[in-house]
């Protein structure tokens, strides 16, 4: 199976600032229509999981454009501009190119 | 306006079978290349994918629990199930089910939990 590592399990960082979370594929997530197959996923307290980016780097209806994805092959990386207080989340990568689907192990944004 | 939930028995016991019904509205998976599926996680662990099921009624499970899925759909209903079968304490946790299009969960339920006690 493919295997998915987020490497940082927590990320401190003050409002405001950029932060890139990484996720790394064991093999290539490229398909051949072009498109990878990684999408990322937000997930708050009480609130119902969010899907973020697809494709590797689009972004779903309503995401503010302060989140951005963006990699290719097996590295991907969900930045986010001028954090706010809101993004303060656990945030999942998920490879949906083969079965069995694989989700990272998750990076929690924490305020410093 | 596409809305999923989830619902099940909130506790059993071990070796029982577990039930999940994912009832949904805003969308049909009669609808070509629309798909449902079902993931968990353990409290404070991390997301585990269990199965999908697609307009088709192709399936697809994770390997790792072996044998003990079942997916399923009742289309005329805009429901989805899943059994897992001779549950342990490991089975505890929270199950959501979420629509699949495009090649990613673009909607999600706001989960179930499930607990496996003697």
């Amino acid at each position: 199976q493919i295997m998915l590592t987020q490497q940082a399990e927590s990320l401190w960082i003050s409002p405001g600032e950029r932060v890139s979370i990484t996720c790394r594929a064991s093999q290539s997530l490229l398909y051949t229509d072009g498109k990878h197959y990684l999408s990322w996923y937000q997930q708050r307290p009480g609130q119902t999981t969010k899907a973020l980016i697809y494709h590797a780097s689009v972004r779903t209806d309503g995401v503010p454009t302060r989140f951005i994805g963006s990699g290719s092959g097996t590295e991907f990386t969900l930045s986010i501009e001028h954090v706010q207080p809101e993004d303060f989340a656990i945030y999942y990568c998920l490879q949906t190119l083969k079965s069995p689907l694989t989700f990272g192990s998750g990076t929690k944004l924490e305020i410093k | 306006q596409v809305t999923l939930k989830e619902s099940g028995p909130g506790i059993l016991q071990p070796s029982q079978t577990l039930s999940l019904t994912c009832t949904f509205s805003g969308f049909s998976l009669s609808t070509y290349g629309m798909g449902v599926g079902w993931i968990r996680q353990p409290s404070g662990k991390g997301l585990e994918w269990l199965a999908n099921i697609w307009w088709d009624d192709d399936k697809y499970y994770n390997p790792s629990l072996k044998n003990r899925l079942t997916i399923s759909k009742d289309t005329s209903n805009n429901q989805a199930f899943l059994k897992i079968t001779n549950v342990d304490t490991a089975d505890t946790a929270t199950y959501y089910c979420a629509r699949i299009i495009l090649g990613y969960f673009d909607f999600w339920g706001p989960g179930t939990m499930v607990t496996v006690s003697s």
